[in-house]
């Protein structure tokens, strides 16, 4: 059964701290990683990789994904309030039709 | 603009009763989701379908039932049978095909029971 695992499920930081969010997965057939942040109500797409070691950046987030290690790292640097969010991870196969997505992690970031 | 548009935002159930959640897209996708969503359980898949006319069940359909007569619409019903039916339910639609995975989602509809 595939797998989508995120850590830490929550997690709470001052403004200007830099936070890193894991997500392992076990997939069969693996074909891309996806990171969403749902700040309300709808999750808004921020990145997808399918390449290892290749980073993408948008602004203060970063993420990269490790093949081998079949997992993926998004990094917020200068975290502000604003970033207060769940972030989710969910992951798509050549074998399946829809995303398989992580618990998400909940991040707070505080003034 | 182009988007998906879920309603109503929020909806209440009475015991024994049927709901039906609306979903529309305007984005001209092919493939269309339905994901329930519980405090701390991420993101579950109810319902897909790839193409009008034909939809597969995901992880959890029991209690829930879907219908794809247009391309733009994908409403789900909430039926008696699911016992357990509050939850933050969100569509979501995509275009088919290698390299299409990336999901564009409504606002999503809040379920509560009476």
């Amino acid at each position: 059964e595939d797998k989508v695992v995120q850590s830490p499920l929550s997690l709470v930081v001052h403004e200007g701290d830099t936070v890193t969010l894991n997500c392992s997965y076990e997939v069969t057939n693996f074909r891309s990683l996806l990171w969403y942040k749902q700040e309300k109500k709808a999750p808004t797409f921020l990145f997808m990789l399918t390449s290892s070691g290749i980073e993408k950046k948008s602004g203060r987030l970063s993420s990269i994904l490790d093949k081998k290690e079949l997992s993926s790292i998004l990094n917020i640097t200068a975290t502000q309030t604003g970033d207060s969010a769940i972030y989710l991870c969910a992951v798509s196969s050549n074998s399946g039709y829809a995303l398989n997505f992580g618990k998400g992690t909940s991040l707070l970031v505080t003034p | 603009d182009g988007g998906i548009t879920q309603s109503p935002k929020y909806l209440f159930r009475k015991e024994g009763q049927n709901v039906t959640l609306s979903c529309e897209q305007n984005l001209n996708h092919d493939a269309m989701y339905w994901y329930r969503q519980d405090p701390g359980q991420g993101l579950r898949l109810i319902y897909y379908s790839q193409i009008v006319n034909d939809f597969q069940k995901g992880d959890i359909a029991e209690g829930y039932s879907v219908s794809r007569e247009k391309k733009e619409s994908f409403p789900l019903t909430v039926t008696s049978a699911q016992k357990n039916p509050t939850a933050f339910y969100l569509c979501a639609s995509s275009k088919t095909g290698p390299s299409n995975e990336k999901l564009f989602f409504g606002s999503g509809t809040q379920l509560s029971v009476l």
